[in-house]
């Protein structure tokens, strides 16, 4: 079936500094969502993007929509203690279910 | 809150046993999905109901079971557990099958 790799797998960094991190797929997607999960939560909806190009913002978040549509960009600006989380992008090949990423964990140390 | 709902929170119970764990979807989204998601790993696709009938199947195992009601609300049903089955289960919920799914906050489940 289809599969998203995301990278970086895990990644710590220090309070203040901006992130990026990255969604890529073999197949072309449609739609991108990201989504962020706090320990022993639901993951939250942060950004859904929906055409290949597109850059859209959420407070101190912003993806983009790759031009090959195969991949998504999350970069976050400032990061703070709270953004630590697990994020996860999901992505629906046309006409079929979302896929979701296996996660891109973040530490923010302080 | 993402408007989905999950009862119970939390479940213990032994190996060899049943339980029913319960979502309600946002108001007016007649899609549901379940997923697993074991220890420090993705989420896993279990199985998916629009309007009532199954519309999409995962990597769920032939001991688990769900249905969709006519409110709308699933039951996904796991039977002769075992403890690997021990994970975080969450329901989400969407429009339609290719719209954003927003997620309740889970059950986790305790196999002993």
């Amino acid at each position: 079936g289809q599969q998203l790799n995301q990278s970086p797998q895990s990644m710590f960094i220090q309070e203040g500094e901006d992130v990026s991190m990255n969604c890529t797929s073999s197949s072309i997607f449609n739609t991108w969502l990201w989504y962020k999960q706090d320990p022993g939560e639901g993951p939250v909806l942060l950004i859904a993007l929906y055409k290949a190009g597109e850059l859209t913002s959420n407070g101190r978040l912003t993806a983009q929509f790759g031009i090959t549509r195969k991949d998504s960009f999350l970069n976050i600006s400032a990061s703070i203690p709270s953004d630590v989380g697990i994020y996860f992008c999901a992505g629906h090949p046309g006409g079929q279910n979302f896929v979701f990423g296996p996660g891109t964990r973040l530490s923010v140390l302080p | 809150d993402s408007g989905v709902t999950q009862t119970p929170k939390h479940l213990i119970t032994a190996t060899g046993q049943r339980v029913t764990l319960r979502c309600s979807p946002r108001s007016g989204d007649l899609s549901v999905y379940w997923y697993q998601q074991s220890l420090d790993q993705g989420l896993q696709f279990l199985i998916q109901y629009y309007n009532g009938e199954e519309r999409a199947k995962g990597n769920i195992l032939e001991r688990f079971s769900a249905q969709q009601f006519p409110d709308l609300h699933s039951e996904l049903n796991l039977s002769s557990l075992e403890l690997g089955d021990s994970a975080l289960y969450f329901c989400a919920s969407s429009v339609a099958t290719l719209s954003e799914q927003f997620f309740g906050p889970g059950t986790r489940l305790t196999v002993l």
